[in-house]
C-alpha cells in the first residue's frame, strides 16, 4: 500500500538554526500539506500546497516558514530561524484532490535546544 | 470559542464494552466531518468519515447532528486493540482539517 515517508524521523536542533524538515507524498497525490502537533496538544494546520503553490496557510505558518516541492518526489518544509516553541510532531499529508482523505507521514519530532 | 471541542477522557472500559463520545463545533459551515484514530506518538490515521444520515463501519457508528453541531462515534464490543487517542476533525475548506484535542479510550482486559 502506497505511504507518505518522511525524512528524518528525529530532528535535534539549536535555537536559531534552520531546518529542513523531508516527505515523499503518495506519488499520484497532488496536495500537500504539513500539520504539526506539539507534545501533548492537538493536531495543527500549517500550510497546504498544490501545483507549486501555497493554496492555504494558518497564522502560525509566519515568514519563518517556507515550503518547496524541488523535484517530482519531494516536498520540503523549512524553518529559517528555530525557536524553542518550534518544537513539535510535525506531520506531512497528502491527498489525490482537495477534497478527500488526506493520508498522513509517520512524522519528524523536532526537538529544538 | 475553540473550532472543536472534545471530552477528553479518559474512558477506561472494559473488553466487550460499549463507549460513546461526543464533540461539537463552532463553525456551522463545515463541509465535511471524519473520526482519526491517534495511537501514541503516532500520526493520525482515518477512522471513517462521518455522513449527514449516520453511517456504520463494523464496530463503529457514527453521527452528525448538524443543527446541534456535534458529532458522535460509538464503539461496540470493545477490542484491547480499540485503546487509541479519538480525534474529531472537521474541514471548513477545500485543504484545511481542523482537529479536535482527542478523545482517550483505554480497554482494559
Amino acid at each position: 500500500e502506497p505511504e507518505v515517508t518522511q525524512t528524518p524521523s528525529h530532528q535535534v536542533t539549536q535555537m536559531g538554526q534552520e531546518v529542513i524538515l523531508r516527505c515523499v507524498p503518495i506519488s499520484n497525490h497532488l496536495y500537500f500539506y504539513w500539520y504539526r502537533q506539539i507534545l501533548g496538544q492537538k493536531v495543527e494546520f500549517l500550510v497546504s500546497f498544490y501545483n507549486n503553490e501555497i493554496s492555504e496557510k494558518s497564522e502560525i505558518f509566519d515568514d519563518q516558514f517556507s515550503v518547496e516541492r524541488p523535484d517530482g518526489s519531494n516536498f520540503t518544509l523549512k524553518i529559517r530561524s528555530t525557536k524553542l516553541e518550534d518544537s513539535a510532531m510535525y506531520f506531512c499529508a497528502s491527498s489525490e484532490w482537495g477534497g478527500n482523505e488526506q493520508f498522513f507521514g509517520p512524522g519528524t519530532r523536532l526537538t529544538v535546544l | 470559542r475553540k473550532e472543536v471541542e472534545q471530552d477528553p477522557g479518559p474512558f477506561n472500559v472494559p473488553e466487550g464494552a460499549t463507549v460513546a463520545f461526543n464533540c461539537t463545533y463552532s463553525n456551522s459551515a463545515s463541509q465535511s466531518f471524519f473520526w482519526y484514530r491517534q495511537d501514541c506518538r503516532k500520526e493520525p490515521k482515518l477512522l471513517m468519515s462521518v455522513y449527514s444520515s449516520g453511517n456504520e463501519d463494523g464496530r463503529f457508528t457514527a453521527q452528525l447532528n448538524r443543527a446541534s453541531q456535534y458529532i458522535s462515534l460509538l464503539i461496540r464490543d470493545s477490542k484491547l486493540s480499540d485503546s487509541a487517542t479519538y480525534l474529531c476533525v472537521v474541514k471548513y475548506s477545500d485543504y484545511k482539517l481542523s482537529f479536535g484535542a482527542g478523545t482517550t479510550v483505554t480497554v482494559r482486559a
